[in-house]
């Protein structure tokens, strides 16, 4: 049974470019979370999603970000005109809903230069 | 309010016991979760607590949880080189889905 998976694993962008984020949950899960973790922090909640509906945005910032979890496919978060500051690692968790279990994928590593 | 507070390094010799401490907001909160951390890696879920139990024991992981003064606690016992990492508490916020991470602790093991 594989784990979460993210890709890439590792992203560099330059400043202006866009950012593509993948995350494949659990097989049976269809919940996934977002989470950022910047640099010497903790991980920060971003987004909830269930299939084609997003449940829980309060933490996603209000421009550049958006996150969708379709019917077919993984999970993706975008990040538009990338800053130096979106450089962190993002990671991605999936429940089956059961809340008390979240697992976790690899991560994506992104660096803005 | 979100606010979950660890101390920020831990070390021990091998074949010691580990100790790591959390305090937490939410007292409505039905779990806490401990997770680790290896560099460049992401979290792995360790074990988590019922709000109902006081302690949880798991081969060489104790958690002992206090709900009066909101601390939650993570043993190991006979700390291994290999459990050198960074340890997250975490609660979930408002009894929703999301989770309130704390800082997390950089356990280092000497041998």
């Amino acid at each position: 049974n594989a784990g979460v998976m993210q890709n890439p694993r590792h992203l560099v962008r330059r400043r202006g470019q866009e950012a593509r984020l993948r995350c494949s949950p659990m097989k049976g899960h269809s919940h996934v979370y977002w989470y950022r973790q910047l640099p010497e922090e903790g991980l920060k909640f971003m987004v909830y999603l269930q299939k084609e509906n997003i449940i829980d945005e309060s933490g996603m910032p209000k421009e550049r970000f958006s996150a969708e979890f379709p019917k077919e496919g993984p999970s993706i978060l975008r990040i538009q005109q990338v800053v130096r500051g979106d450089s962190a690692a993002y990671f991605c968790a999936s429940t089956s809903g059961s809340r008390y279990e979240q697992y976790f994928g690899p991560g994506t590593r992104l660096t803005v230069t | 309010g979100e606010d979950v507070e660890q101390s920020l390094f831990l070390s021990v010799r091998e074949g010691d016991s580990s100790v790591i401490n959390c305090t937490y907001t939410d007292s409505s909160s039905t779990y806490l979760y401990w997770y680790k951390q290896e560099p460049g890696a992401g979290l792995q879920l360790l074990t988590y607590i019922f709000s109902n139990m006081d302690m949880k024991q798991d081969q060489r992981l104790t958690v002992l949880l206090n709900k009066k003064d909101k601390h939650l606690s993570l043993r190991i016992a006979d700390t291994q080189t290999g459990d050198s990492a960074i340890y997250f508490c975490a609660e979930p916020y408002n009894q929703g889905g999301k989770l309130i991470f704390g800082q997390g602790t950089e356990l280092s093991v000497k041998p």
